[in-house]
């Protein structure tokens, strides 16, 4: 089925251990984006990418990398883990321009990561 | 910076009722997207409707729509006929001229009781 595939659905790492959350789309879309989600925070963007071999910052960017070889994968890499970084991540992709109107953004199933 | 409100952390509604679900955003650009996402304990986000600032017309998906003030930026959710199905957490969600970035608000947990 087409949409956003996200692995690992569940991670516990120890502090300090780094590791790749694997986001791929096989919709041709431009923009692909990493959120995080904690309880009454709602989704807070960590990196994005309007293309392949563009990416920027979002709020949350500390302690994240991002790179976009293809346009259908966005691994996102936490370098150190914390326990600050335990969440939910969702990865989502759009067409971009007038179509997310049509459209709106297709969501990952989410990786719950817990760090220790 | 774009931001998005929900000032109700939690609401709760009798199957069959309506229910609003508020949202208010802040931003000082004049065309831009809006959107309702319903996240379900699943942990799935579906996108339930959306809005185009630039259309006066409020939109309607079936048993939801909303009321879209643009001068109060105001963008809430109205559910009407209540299923236990729409047991969910609800996120208002905006998207300007900044290509890629999506600003959600906090949430507002829906609960259907029967």
């Amino acid at each position: 089925n087409a949409g956003v595939t996200q692995t690992p659905k569940f991670q516990v790492l120890k502090t300090g251990q780094s590791m790749t959350l694997q986001c791929a789309q096989d919709m041709n879309h431009e923009y692909m984006s990493w959120y995080r989600q904690d309880p009454g925070m709602g989704l807070r963007l960590i990196h994005y990418s309007v293309g392949a071999g563009i990416t920027d910052q979002g709020e949350v960017p500390n302690g994240y990398n991002v790179s976009r070889s293809t346009t259908e994968d966005f691994p996102l890499r936490l370098l150190s883990a914390a326990p600050s970084q335990t969440s939910v991540y969702f990865c989502a992709s759009s067409y971009g321009g007038r179509a997310d109107l049509n459209y709106g953004y297709t969501f990952g199933s989410g990786t719950r990561l817990t760090v220790v | 910076a774009q931001t998005v409100t929900q000032s109700q952390p939690e609401m709760s509604v009798q199957e069959a009722e309506t229910v609003t679900l508020s949202c208010t955003y802040d931003t000082s650009e004049n065309n831009y997207y809006l959107f309702w996402y319903k996240q379900p304990p699943s942990r799935q986000m579906i996108l339930v409707i959306r809005q185009e600032a630039y259309k006066q017309q409020n939109a309607t998906e079936n048993r939801f729509s909303v009321n879209f003030q643009k001068a109060a930026k105001s963008f809430s959710l109205k559910i009407s006929d209540s299923q236990l199905g729409d047991t969910a957490m609800y996120f208002c969600a905006f998207r300007g001229s900044t290509l890629g970035r999506l600003y959600f608000g906090r949430g507002t947990q829906l609960t259907v009781w029967p």
